[in-house]
């Protein structure tokens, strides 16, 4: 069985660090071809693709938010972790992390995110 | 970075009625593209993958079509439990994108 679960502060002050973990289970970032993503949510908005780690550590970013995003990963963990630099209250969203590169087949429930003073 | 275009941005539609929501892709992604069924509150969950290809536990009256720029998600004969919010994504080269949805509401 499939799961993922996303941790990390419900409220940051504007230019903090932001700092996500996804711990997982039933699957392993060991194994060849797979992945895990971030997608976000503003509140009544659309979802937005955020970033991607792959099996063999390949890293891939959201054009608009590369120069503020990291994803690494803990794979003895089962953990995938996003930091995302100069938080500001546009970045309020609900975090989603997933399973897959191409299609997402395995989404956590999310973890909503406020960003405010 | 691909563009994704959505169509209608909001459905109101009676039970038992077809509904159609088109994709359109700001250039060809060949079939890379796929679906996903919002409800309130809920994660998404994938509905058809790769333009038309059905996924396990996914009632048969969702379907998709569509290769290139053009796609469409068809709900034949919605039931009441279909209310929700739709979003195409692009896999055809990164960044991955999202469309940004439509919302069939149930009359």
């Amino acid at each position: 069985q499939v799961t993922l679960r996303e941790s990390g502060p419900a409220l940051v002050k504007p230019t903090q660090t932001l700092t996500l973990t996804c711990t997982f289970s039933g699957f392993s970032l060991s194994t060849s071809g797979m992945c895990v993503s971030w997608i976000r949510q503003p509140p009544g908005k659309a979802l937005e693709w955020l970033a991607r780690i792959d099996w063999d550590d390949d890293k891939y970013y959201s054009t608009s938010l590369k120069t503020r995003l990291t994803i690494s990963k803990d794979t003895p963990k089962n953990q995938v972790v996003l930091t995302m630099t100069n938080m500001d209250p546009v970045d309020t969203a609900t975090y989603y992390c997933a399973r897959g590169g191409a299609t997402i087949d395995y989404w956590g429930q999310g973890t909503l995110v406020t960003v405010s003073s | 970075e691909i563009v994704l275009t959505q169509s209608p941005d909001f459905q109101s539609v009676t039970p038992k009625e077809k509904v159609t929501i088109t994709c359109r892709a700001s250039q060809s992604i060949g079939s890379n593209l796929h679906w996903y069924q919002q409800k309130p509150d809920q994660s998404p969950k994938l509905l058809i993958k790769y333009a038309s290809q059905s996924i396990s536990g996914v009632p048969s009256r969702f379907s998709g079509s569509g290769s290139g720029t053009d796609f469409t998600l068809t709900i034949n004969s919605l039931e009441a439990e279909d209310a929700a919010t739709y979003y195409c994504h692009q896999s055809s080269s990164l960044p991955f994108t999202f469309g940004p949805g439509t919302k069939v509401d149930i009359k």
